[in-house]
């Protein structure tokens, strides 16, 4: 039974498109992340929710949205693609914020925009 | 907020040889530092973590690593690598609110 989840695993699209990817844990953790991979495998933390609520919103484009409807759900969708968004996304979640606890990631969603 | 830097990009080692991967923090309180294993294709996997108490702490796949406060550095070592090591090293601290990551080492094992 995977502990964090994340659909779809990979994803190609035009630019201009919206695209959504989910994500679910079933850890019972009340903290959940989204981090960027860029080509050079560097990981950038984008969003993280604490309990539904948003506590992390890095320098991302608004063209990025999480959307948390309950502690065990992380959606992304992004608006209006470009070439840029390029890149493996990953969820993450964990018991506690930064200090408190470790990281559970999920695969990862490879996004290819053309 | 904290900071990780992983100064070696890529290293390659032999087979059966000893490795020591880098890693350097910056943080203004007592770090919460941990290491993580991507293999390609797929999500990243804790190999060990420092909290507090003993700075030699054991992890999976018989890695280890030794907190120096004095250094400010948390470097990994394995005393005898395995071709199923090869893979992207990461650095992390946790902060306040979230984790941050180095910009990774990735492992190329020799046979």
């Amino acid at each position: 039974d995977t502990a964090v989840s994340q659909t779809p695993k990979y994803l190609v699209t035009q630019m201009g498109n919206d695209k959504s990817i989910k994500c679910e844990q079933n850890l019972g953790h009340d903290t959940m992340y989204w981090y960027k991979q860029d080509s050079k495998k560097f990981l950038k933390i984008m969003f993280s929710y604490n309990n539904k609520e948003l506590i992390i919103n890095e320098t991302v484009p608004n063209r990025f949205s999480p959307k948390s409807p309950d502690k065990a759900h992380l959606n992304l969708h992004i608006n209006s693609l470009e070439l840029g968004d390029s890149a493996v996304y990953f969820c993450a979640s964990s018991q506690g914020q930064g200090r408190g606890g470790e990281l559970f990631f999920g695969e990862g969603s490879r996004l290819t925009v053309l | 907020a904290q900071s990780v830097t992983q100064p070696d990009i890529h290293i390659t080692v032999s087979e059966g040889a000893s490795l020591e991967l880098r890693c350097n923090y910056s943080y203004g309180a007592t770090p919460y530092l941990f290491w993580y294993v991507q293999s390609p294709g797929q999500g990243l996997q804790l190999l060990l973590k420092y909290f507090s108490g003993d700075t030699l702490v054991q992890g999976i796949k018989g890695f280890e690593a030794e907190f120096k406060r004095s250094q400010s550095s948390f470097n990994l070592r394995k005393p005898s690598v395995h071709w199923s090591d090869a893979a992207e090293y990461f650095c992390a601290v946790g902060g306040n609110n979230d984790m941050r990551f180095g910009a990774g080492t990735r492992l190329t094992v020799k046979p």
